[in-house]
This record gives structure tokens, sequence and C-alpha cells, in this order.
């Protein structure tokens, strides 16, 4: 079965130090994207992105950067970790609208905590 | 910008009864998804509504979309606990593409 597997599922980290998280999908969608979630917020889109070589900021971007060098995977780089970024991410996939199932599909997510 | 809004935020049912919980957003869009999400857990697709009217159905829940007023409401009927979650609606107005925008959610809390 196609999945999206994320990992680490738990990471504590030191402020300052650079952290990537990782996301894998074997649904060969082409779209990919990063969120946080945090009580009261709900999910705030971090960064996006469309297909191999695509990339876009989302609304909460400061302090992160994707690449996409394949389909499969999008990590997501904390550049210098800071504690405002302890958080919970969620990376998800979903396939262009009109090409099959339009919903987005999930990873476990990364409880990420910065000390 | 695009803005979700859902309310209430935290609801407690009573088993046996019915709700309804609502879904707003301020710009047009035709693609409108729920999802559950339950303590730690990831979250899970519930259902797709993409065009005005749509209704679905999954046993105890039932959502509609009414693209004009831009508003989904999620009818719970006979409320068990089974269904204690936090709901979040999301609007795609990604156009061509996708790009969903949560609400904040709504945590729905079952007692006997």
């Amino acid at each position: 079965d196609a999945e999206i597997t994320q990992s680490p599922r738990h990471k504590i980290t030191e402020t300052g130090r650079q952290v990537t998280l990782a996301c894998h999908q074997t649904w060969n969608h082409n779209n990919m994207f990063w969120y946080r979630q945090d009580l009261g917020h709900g999910l705030r889109l971090i960064h996006y992105s469309y297909g191999v070589q695509d990339t876009n900021k989302g609304e909460v971007s400061d302090g992160y950067s994707v690449s996409r060098s394949n389909t499969e995977d999008l990590p997501l780089t904390l550049e210098s970790a800071a504690s405002s970024q302890t958080s919970v991410y969620f990376c998800a996939s979903s396939e262009i609208p009109g090409q099959g199932r339009t919903e987005a599909f999930f990873g476990q997510g990364t409880r990420l905590t910065v000390v | 910008e695009l803005k979700v809004e859902q309310n209430p935020l935290f609801l407690s049912m009573q088993e046996g009864k019915n709700y309804t919980i609502y879904c707003n957003y301020s710009t047009t869009s035709d693609r409108l998804y729920w999802y559950r999400q339950d303590p730690g857990k990831s979250l899970e697709s519930l259902f797709v509504l993409l065009s005005n009217g749509a209704v679905k159905q999954e046993g105890r829940l039932m959502a509609s979309l009414d693209t004009k007023a831009r508003l989904s409401t999620l009818h719970i009927t006979a409320a068990v606990h089974d269904l204690s979650a936090t709901y979040f609606c999301a609007v795609d107005n990604g156009g061509a593409n996708s790009k969903l925008t949560f609400g904040k959610g709504i945590t729905l809390s079952v007692r006997p």
C-alpha cells in the first residue's frame, strides 16, 4: 500500500542547531506540503511543492527551507533551531486536482522540541 | 488571503443527541475537506466535498457544502463516545494545483 512516512517521530535539539525532518511518500503524488501544528493555531502551512525542483513559501516559512530533488521526498530543514519552532510537524501529499483522489494524505508527524 | 473559521472550538456532547458544527471560509472555493484527528495521531480524511450542494455521509456523520454561503456543516447523529476527536475542515484555494488552508479544529467530547 502507498504511504507517507516521516522521520524521526520524536527529536530533541538545542537552540541554534540545524535540523532536518524527512518526509517520503510512495503515492507518486506531485504535491507535497509541510505543516506545523500548535495548540490554538490548528495547522499552518510552512512550505509546499508542486513537483521536482518546485518549492513555495507558506504562511509561516521564516526559519525553514525545503528542497525537492525527486518526486518522493521533501525534507524540511530548520536552519538554526529556535524555541519557537517547538511543535508537531506534519508532512502531506496530494495529487493534482482532476487526477484521481484529491484529498491530502498525512504522515504520522514529528514532534520536535528545541531546548 | 483565505481564512477558515470553525465554531465552536470545543463541544461537549451528550451520548445519543444530535449536533451540528460549522466551517466558514472567506474566499471562493469548491473544494473542501473534513479530517479527523485523535490525540497524538495523524489526520485522517473523512469527507471530500467538491461541488456546491455536495453531501456525503459516513455512519453517524454527514457533511455538506454550500459554496455560495461559503459554509460547510458536519452533522452528528446520535453521538457516541467513539466520535470524540478533533475535527478539522480544510479549504483548497490552490487553483489548478492544491493548497489547503485549515481551520483551527473543533474538539468534540462525548459524555455518557
